[in-house]
């Protein structure tokens, strides 16, 4: 089953603490995004790397840092530098290609700092 | 980057045909615009896409005028299920460009 998985669905953690988010997918997407939407909100981009060992800022990536190591995998580290940290983290990833591309979510990662 | 404009609410009942317009005044020539939806606590999903005049699939329809300077996503006969946020993109076909995700239009089925 191809897809894209994102876990934990939940994490809780103290605030000051580094905490990494995981995003997995088996699409062979060359591209992949990492979001944040928070309540009521619509999705703003963090950051995105469209080949393996690059990547690119978003409009919101202070706070933030990502890898991109392999094709299959870009975890999103939420750093303590970042305010606000709550919020619900969506990952996804479509493919390179000339035409114009759709992006595949995961299910998304709730993280709750207090 | 082309901006979207879209309803922030809509409400409707089950059976009846679903149109929300979304406005890009600045659409570049080779852009596309896409639909997507999404369900709470979920990621969204691509619905439909197109460039001009009207594309069908078994979900929806999407209505672009010859300006392209909007767009009309149609859901024909809905039902509660979807009750869901539907966010119009513009699609930029320069892969370096980024999409954008506004805060999309919140359909509210009724029975």
């Amino acid at each position: 089953d191809g897809g894209i998985t994102q876990s934990p669905k939940y994490l809780f953690r103290k605030e000051g603490q580094n905490v990494t988010l995981s995003c997995e997918q088996n699409l062979n997407h060359d591209a992949m995004y990492w979001y944040r939407q928070d309540p009521g909100q619509g999705l703003r981009l963090i950051y995105y790397s469209q080949i393996v060992n690059d990547f690119q800022k978003g409009d919101i990536a202070e706070g933030y840092s990502v890898s991109r190591e392999k094709k299959e995998s870009f975890p999103l580290t939420v750093t303590s530098a970042q305010k606000n940290p709550t919020a619900f983290y969506l990952c996804a990833s479509s493919t390179s290609t000339n035409r114009v591309h759709e992006q595949y979510f995961g299910p998304g990662t709730r993280l709750t700092v207090t | 980057l082309a901006k979207t404009t879209q309803p922030i609410s809509m409400d409707s009942y089950e059976g009846q045909e679903v149109n929300i317009t979304c406005s890009h005044n600045n659409i570049a020539t080779n852009d596309y615009i896409t639909w997507y939806q999404q369900f709470p606590s979920q990621g969204p999903r691509f619905i439909i896409q197109g460039y001009k005049t009207k594309v069908t699939n078994e979900v929806a329809s999407l209505f672009i005028p010859a300006d392209r300077k909007s767009s009309t996503l149609s859901l024909p006969r809905v039902s509660l299920s979807d009750t869901a946020v539907y966010y119009c993109l513009v699609d930029p076909m320069n892969r370096d460009d980024k999409i954008i995700f506004g805060k999309g239009t919140r359909l509210h089925i009724l029975p």
